[in-house]
């Protein structure tokens, strides 16, 4: 089975300041690997997803994330952060083959500041 | 825009009375699935469809059922609400299961559940 961990409840940054939101994952073999936004009373939307095709995915608003085998990790990364970006961030997983449903991480609640 | 709608946004009930929940989708996928998310906690996956096929999670209690009538739509009924069964339901759908390489889900803006 696999799972996700997501590494700080909370992350601070100021407004222009570099984002990294951390996220491990845990499976046999490389899963995909997906980031999704949630604001507040909001559904979740999709940030980027990870299937094999490039280690670095880029997604929407900016933000990238970099699949590293060796390091099980597929930590989500901003240049530059906006007010706007402030909301729980979700790391998620799924198997590559067969069927599996798809195993969120705890969350990560991003805060920024002017 | 294609998308995933849920009605109410906000639904109030009251201790044990039976409350429906309501998800439709214009993208035509295959699969929907109704997830619980509790206050500063990750989405909790309750049940899904796959077409007609209907896959319930271990864990989920009897208390909650869920419907499909056609591809357009999936409710979420549950028979005798408690108060820790208040929360944030979000409804999502996939083209095909995860594992398939299309299996990005999208999900709803969610209906959030008060239980007096």
């Amino acid at each position: 089975a696999q799972s996700v961990t997501q590494l700080g409840s909370h992350v601070s940054v100021s407004e222009g300041a570099l984002v990294l939101l951390r996220c491990n994952y845990s499976s046999s073999v490389p899963p995909y690997l997906f980031w999704y936004v949630q604001y507040p009373n909001q559904g979740l939307q999709l940030l980027l997803k990870y299937t094999s095709a490039a280690t670095l995915v880029k997604g929407i608003n900016g933000f990238e994330a970099e699949f590293k085998k060796s390091e099980t990790s597929f930590h989500l990364t901003k240049p530059s952060a906006h007010m706007s970006d402030a909301a729980e961030y979700f790391c998620a997983v799924s198997a590559r083959s067969g069927y599996s449903t798809l195993t969120f991480g705890k969350g990560t609640m991003l805060l920024v500041s002017p | 825009d294609a998308m995933v709608i849920q009605n109410p946004r906000y639904q109030v009930t009251q201790f044990g009375k039976p409350v429906t929940l309501s998800c439709s989708q214009t993208l035509n996928h295959n699969v929907m699935y109704w997830y619980q998310q509790k206050s500063s906690q990750a989405p909790k996956l309750l049940f899904h469809y796959y077409d007609k096929d209907f896959n319930n999670e271990a864990d989920t209690p009897d208390n909650f059922q869920s419907r499909r009538p056609n591809t357009s739509f999936c409710f979420l009924d549950i028979r005798s609400p408690g108060l820790g069964d208040a929360a944030m339901y979000l409804c999502a759908t996939s083209r095909d299961r995860s594992g398939s390489g299309l299996d990005t889900q999208y999900f709803g803006p969610g209906t959030r559940l008060t239980v007096l």
